[in-house]
């Protein structure tokens, strides 16, 4: 069975300080890998996703993340965080076990984004 | 309009009430879901369904039902709401081409508190 794991509930940062919210999975297979977010009284929006082919992948607002199959992770990036980062974000991965790709999502990691 | 449109926002019911949760979606996918959301719990899944005469038992399945109008409809039914059923309920869908997986859709959400 597939898990995603996110370090850490919340994260701090001050605002044009470098984001990183870490992912790490676990598939006996390799996966389809997925970063949504959630602003407060709104529904998750998806923000990037990796399937197959170049392992850093570019998303909206500014956002990136990389997969590395030898660490099983995929870790999200921003170089300089703005205000309009603070959200929710989760971390998703599936994969074709079973040929039914439903998604685990891990339990979402807060970014706090500070003046 | 939205993609994917949830009705109720929000829902006040007493212990013991029947009640609908509807979601429907203008993307075309055949592939819709039901997940809640609790704090620190992330998204469980609670049903899904791959075509109208496709339905699938999620995580958390029990205490609930789902009904598949169309490809367009899929709605979720508490038969006897209980007060831990208090969550954030989102409708998500998804496409799926070959074997590429594109990630899901979300619904706005319904705000269900069972009193």
């Amino acid at each position: 069975a597939q898990s995603v794991t996110q370090l850490g509930s919340h994260v701090s940062v001050s605002e044009g300080a470098l984001v990183l919210l870490r992912c790490n999975y676990s598939s006996s297979v390799p996966p389809y890998l997925f970063w949504y977010v959630q602003y407060p009284n709104q529904g998750l929006q998806l923000l990037l996703k990796y399937t197959t082919g170049a392992t850093l992948v570019k998303g909206i607002n500014g956002f990136e993340a990389e997969f590395k199959k030898s660490e099983t992770s995929f870790h999200l990036t921003k170089p300089s965080a703005h205000m309009s980062d603070a959200a929710e974000y989760f971390c998703a991965s599936s994969s074709p076990s079973g040929g039914s790709y439903i998604p685990t999502f891990g339990r979402g990691t807060s970014l706090i984004v500070h003046p | 309009d939205a993609d994917v449109t949830q009705t109720p926002r929000n829902r006040i019911t007493k212990t013991g009430k029947r009640i609908m949760l509807e979601c429907s979606q203008t993307k075309g996918h055949d592939r819709m879901y039901w997940y809640r959301q609790d704090p620190g719990l992330g998204l469980r899944l609670i049903y899904y369904s791959f075509d109208v005469k496709d339905i699938n038992k999620g995580e958390i399945s029990d205490g609930y039902s789902v009904s598949r109008q169309a490809q367009a409809k899929f709605s979720l039914s508490l038969e006897s709401a209980i007060p831990n059923q208090t969550a954030l309920y989102f409708c998500a869908t998804s496409d799926r081409t070959g074997d590429v997986d594109y990630g899901y859709t979300f619904g706005s959400g319904t705000r269900l508190t069972v009193v």
